[in-house]
């Protein structure tokens, strides 16, 4: 089946400060990738989903000026947690659609926010 | 409200031993459905996917059933292993005239003790 990769697998940053995570389809284009977050013992949770080439479209209650979602190109899409605090500590994973709307998740990014 | 609720929460057996998780659904417009196993700190990982017209699939010693009438599903695990421990995530694809959202279950940890 189609990968998906993210970087990094985990990440520690200090309170506000900001941080970029990656999510790449590796052997597919992805013209539509989606972001979760994951909080312990829970089920993902849908934050925004990411279209190359336009804006992301947020899910209610997810500040878009606090993630940032990027998808410049058809293998590439970025989340970045801006002013990072501990309450954004949490597990975030990326999915991609293929070209037959099959989803493929990548194998998360944990972030830890001091 | 489209919602897929799954039981039990958590469930501990011993290894060799079989189990069946459950999954219930209210989704419309139904598109398929999906079981996925997500081992900690890791993505969730496709173990099968049936549409309407299918009642049963299995892959290995995974074996789902689905009940479209009662929006129904099990998933049934056969002699367990210790690295069946993980948890067991139901989705539902909801159909959409461009491409699919999907529902997420709250999961079903399971631990397989030696």
């Amino acid at each position: 089946g189609a990968v998906v990769s993210q970087h990094p697998s985990w990440v520690i940053c200090k309170s506000g400060t900001s941080v970029k995570i990656e999510c790449r389809s590796l052997d597919f284009q992805a013209t539509t990738m989606f972001w979760y977050r994951q909080f312990p013992k829970q089920s993902l949770m849908l934050m925004a989903t990411s279209n190359e080439g336009s804006k992301a479209t947020y899910e209610q209650g997810v500040e878009k000026d606090k993630f940032l979602i990027n998808h410049a190109s058809l293998t590439l899409s970025t989340l970045t947690v801006t002013s990072a605090h501990p309450e954004d500590s949490s597990f975030y994973i990326c999915s991609a659609w293929d070209r037959s709307y099959e989803q493929y998740f990548g194998p998360g990014t944990r972030l830890t926010v001091t | 409200k489209n919602q897929v609720e799954q039981s039990p929460q958590s469930l501990i057996i011993l290894e060799g031993k079989n189990c069946t998780l459950q999954c219930n659904y209210t989704v419309s417009p139904f598109s398929n459905l999906r079981w996925y196993k997500q081992d900690t700190g890791r993505g969730p990982v496709s173990l099968t996917i049936m549409t309407f017209s299918e009642n049963t699939k299995s892959n290995g010693r995974y074996t789902a059933t689905l009940d479209a009438d009662t929006k129904q599903s099990s998933l049934h695990i056969t002699a367990s292993q210790l690295s069946d421990s993980a948890s067991y995530i139901c989705v539902v694809s909801v159909g959409m005239e461009y491409g699919n959202k999907l529902v997420f279950g709250a999961g079903t940890i399971l631990r397989v003790k030696s």
